[in-house]
């Protein structure tokens, strides 16, 4: 079974600070994912990474993926109250059957104004 | 574009009843769609996929005979959780994937809460 970490699983910053999370395996992804999810509502999908190494940026958010494919960054540049949410990493799962993908346990994100 | 929908987006129930989730795909055809459950401050946890046409692959730990996904059409799943007690409750999520965008990416439902009295 391929299994997730992220690191922190708590995180509590004032405005303007950056900070980084990151998402572990020990298992090798064809693809990785972020998501931020609010109370309530589903998972939206932040970035999709494929190839090892691969930085990708949205805005004041950079992801990176490892060489390896086992893990993988968010970094947040001055970080907002609105950035507040759960980011959860999930990695693509190549099964007999198909494709689904295995969620990390989350990190839950709070930015004070 | 890919936006899918839950319906109900909340639920309560008595325990012993069976309540019927629907996901569908509004602008796209979904060859598989997948079933989450998440508990308080929990991350998702994958219950099952299923593909269209074919039967629902369950992950280890979920009763097939509780959980009953039907994947009739390439818009639209269902998940019946039949006899459904307070442990029960839960946000359950759907979400999928279709072969004409990219297949590594999953589109989510808004989820459906469900509370079991």
């Amino acid at each position: 079974t391929q299994l997730l970490e992220q690191s922190p699983q708590f995180l509590s910053i004032q405005e303007g600070e950056n900070l980084t999370v990151y998402c572990n395996s020990s298992s090798v992804f064809s693809s990785l994912q972020w998501y931020r999810q609010e109370p309530g509502e589903g998972p939206v999908l932040l970035v999709t990474v494929v190839t090892g190494g691969e930085v990708k940026k949205l805005k004041r958010l950079t992801f990176q993926f490892g060489d390896a494919r086992k893990d993988s960054s968010l970094h947040i540049t001055a970080a907002q109250p609105g950035d507040t949410g759960l980011y959860l990493c999930a990695g693509a799962d190549l099964r007999d059957y198909g494709q689904n993908f295995v969620f990390g346990p989350g990190t839950r994100l709070s930015v004070l104004p | 574009g890919a936006v899918v929908s839950q319906h109900p987006s909340w639920v309560i129930c008595k325990s012993g009843t069976s309540v019927k989730i629907e996901c569908r795909s509004l602008d796209f055809q979904a060859t598989t769609m997948f079933w989450y459950r998440q508990f308080p401050k929990q991350s998702l946890m994958l219950m099952a996929t299923s593909n269209e046409g074919s039967k629902a692959t369950y992950e280890q730990g979920v009763e097939k005979d509780k959980f009953l996904i039907n994947h009739a059409s390439l818009t639209l799943s269902t998940l019946t959780v039949t006899s459904a007690h307070p442990e029960d409750s839960s946000f359950y999520i759907c979400s999928a994937q279709t072969l004409k965008l990219n297949t590594d990416t999953q589109y989510f439902g808004p989820g459906t809460r469900l509370t079991v009295l």
